[in-house]
């Protein structure tokens, strides 16, 4: 019974170079989504996917950030040209449609720019 | 602005206290949640409420959509709840999950 997993689980990256995270959501969970976790901050919301639909785009921090769901099942988050302030924890988390379900979350990828 | 807020930020108690964690959002909300996160692990989904109340063992979660507020309950406290507990909600208008900034919780033994 896998869950959701992500990939790397730490990478350690110079500013400037660009990024690539990855997510494997739970076989059949049509919704997924991307968050950001700084130190000592909350949660924040990045990207939505929900099946074939648009995603919504509407928290990604700059057009650095980019992140594509292939088939419908595995996504990547891509940043370029990495900033210090990206440092921080992302976490991806996969749902099955409908308001009323629960997220999983990943483990999430630790990212830090040197 | 932060659409949630959570009190306290930390909390320390004796093995054994009942414990409140306290929610307030200011959007129109569809679901809200409430998750735990232990240090360096990952976060885990305890709750997810629309109205009412729910339990889980030693876990209860109350909301109110009118004063738009939610509680989460620990009774019995144990050393191994120490962890972070965050309340989401999701917006109605929208796709978007909002998060608090996070209790943290240490049972002291």
């Amino acid at each position: 019974g896998a869950g959701v997993s992500q990939s790397p689980s730490n990478k350690v990256t110079e500013k400037g170079k660009d990024v690539e995270l990855r997510c494997d959501p739970i076989s059949g969970h049509t919704a997924l989504y991307w968050y950001r976790q700084s130190l000592g901050q909350g949660l924040e919301f990045l990207i939505y996917f929900q099946g074939n639909s648009a995603p919504d785009k509407s928290g990604l921090p700059s057009d650095r950030f980019s992140a594509e769901r292939t088939g419908g099942s595995v996504s990547t988050l891509t940043i370029q040209r990495t900033q210090q302030e990206d440092s921080a924890v992302y976490l991806c988390a996969s749902r099955l449609p409908g308001s009323y379900n629960e997220q999983f979350f990943g483990p999430g990828t630790r990212l830090t720019v040197l | 602005k932060n659409e949630v807020e959570q009190s306290p930020q930390n909390l320390t108690a004796q093995e054994g206290e009942f414990i409140t964690i306290n929610c307030s959002y200011s959007v129109g909300i569809s679901a809200l949640h409430w998750l735990q996160q232990h240090p360096g692990g990952g976060i885990v989904s305890l709750f997810m409420l629309s109205s009412g109340k729910k339990k889980h063992g030693r876990l209860i979660a109350t909301i109110n959509i009118q004063e738009k507020h939610s509680s989460l309950h620990i009774t019995a406290s144990h050393p191994r709840d120490s962890a972070v507990y965050i309340c989401a909600v999701r917006s109605y208008t929208g796709n978007q999950f909002y998060f608090g900034t996070g209790t943290s919780l240490t049972v002291i033994p």
